[in-house]
C-alpha cells in the first residue's frame, strides 16, 4: 500500500528566508508525485508535479521540488518566501499505472512571518 | 482558475438526513474524483468515476454514492448523515492521456456541517 508522510506539521519562517517542506512516500511501484497548496477556506491548487523526465520540477511562483527515488522523497523548496506563501501544503502520490487515485499526506502549514 | 465548480459552497444538515453535492468539471475531463477533507487532515479519496461508471473506491461505506453525467457534471450523495461526515468535500477532474490518468484539478469544495 502507498502512504505519504509529511515530516513537519508546521513550519514557521521569516519573510525572505529559504524554506524546505519535507515529503516522503512509500510505494513499491512507479508513482507520480504532486504538491498542492490550499489557502484558507479554499480548495486545492496544483503547485507542481513530477510525472517523468527531469527529477527537478519548478512552479511559476518560485517553488521547486526534487524527486529522489533512492530516498523516496519529494521535498518542496523555495529560496526566499513571501508573506503570501502562507498556506497549507499537501504532498500527494498516485500510482502511475492506475486510475489516478491520489494519496495525500497530512499537510504542512507554512507560516511566513514579517 | 481550474474550471471546476462545486455547489453549494456551504451546507448544514442534521444527523440522519441525506445530502447531494454537485460538481461541474472542465469540458473534456471525463474523469472525476471525490475527496473528503476533515478539519486539519489531508484529503481522503472517496471514489472516482470514468465515463459515468465507478472506477475505484476508497474506504468509505456504501451510503456514500455518486453519479456522473455526460455533460461533465457529477454528484456525491451521502445518506444517513453522521456527525463525522462534517468535512470539506472536494471534487477533482482530470483528462485522460494515452490511457493514463494524470493531473487532477480541484474545485473549491463544499463545506458540510452535520449537527
Amino acid at each position: 500500500a502507498q502512504s505519504v508522510t509529511q515530516l513537519d506539521s508546521q513550519v514557521p519562517v521569516f519573510e525572505e528566508a529559504p524554506v524546505e517542506l519535507r515529503c516522503n512516500y512509500s510505494s513499491s511501484v512507479s508513482v507520480y508525485l504532486f504538491w498542492y497548496v490550499q489557502y484558507p477556506n479554499q480548495g486545492l491548487q496544483l503547485l507542481l508535479k513530477y510525472l517523468s523526465g527531469s527529477t527537478l520540477v519548478e512552479s511559476i511562483n518560485g517553488f521547486e521540488a526534487e524527486f529522489n527515488k533512492s530516498q523516496t522523497s519529494f521535498h518542496l523548496r523555495k529560496p526566499s518566501v513571501h508573506i503570501s506563501d502562507t498556506a497549507e501544503y499537501f504532498c500527494a502520490v498516485s500510482r502511475s499505472s492506475n486510475t489516478g487515485k491520489l494519496i495525500f499526506g497530512q499537510g504542512t502549514t507554512l507560516q511566513v512571518k514579517p | 482558475e481550474t474550471g471546476v465548480t462545486q455547489s453549494p459552497t456551504h451546507l448544514i444538515k442534521t444527523r440522519g438526513q441525506q445530502v447531494t453535492l454537485r460538481c461541474s468539471s472542465q469540458s473534456g475531463h471525463n474523469t472525476v474524483s471525490w475527496y473528503q477533507q476533515a478539519l486539519g487532515q489531508g484529503p481522503q479519496f472517496i471514489f472516482q468515476y470514468y465515463r459515468e461508471e465507478e472506477n475505484g473506491r476508497g474506504n468509505f461505506p456504501p451510503r456514500f454514492s455518486g453519479l456522473q453525467f455526460p455533460n461533465y457534471s457529477s454528484e456525491l450523495n451521502v445518506n444517513a448523515l453522521e456527525l463525522d461526515d462534517s468535512a470539506l468535500y472536494l471534487c477533482a477532474s482530470s483528462p485522460t492521456s494515452g490511457g493514463a490518468f494524470k493531473t487532477q484539478y480541484f474545485g473549491p469544495g463544499t463545506r458540510l456541517l452535520v449537527l
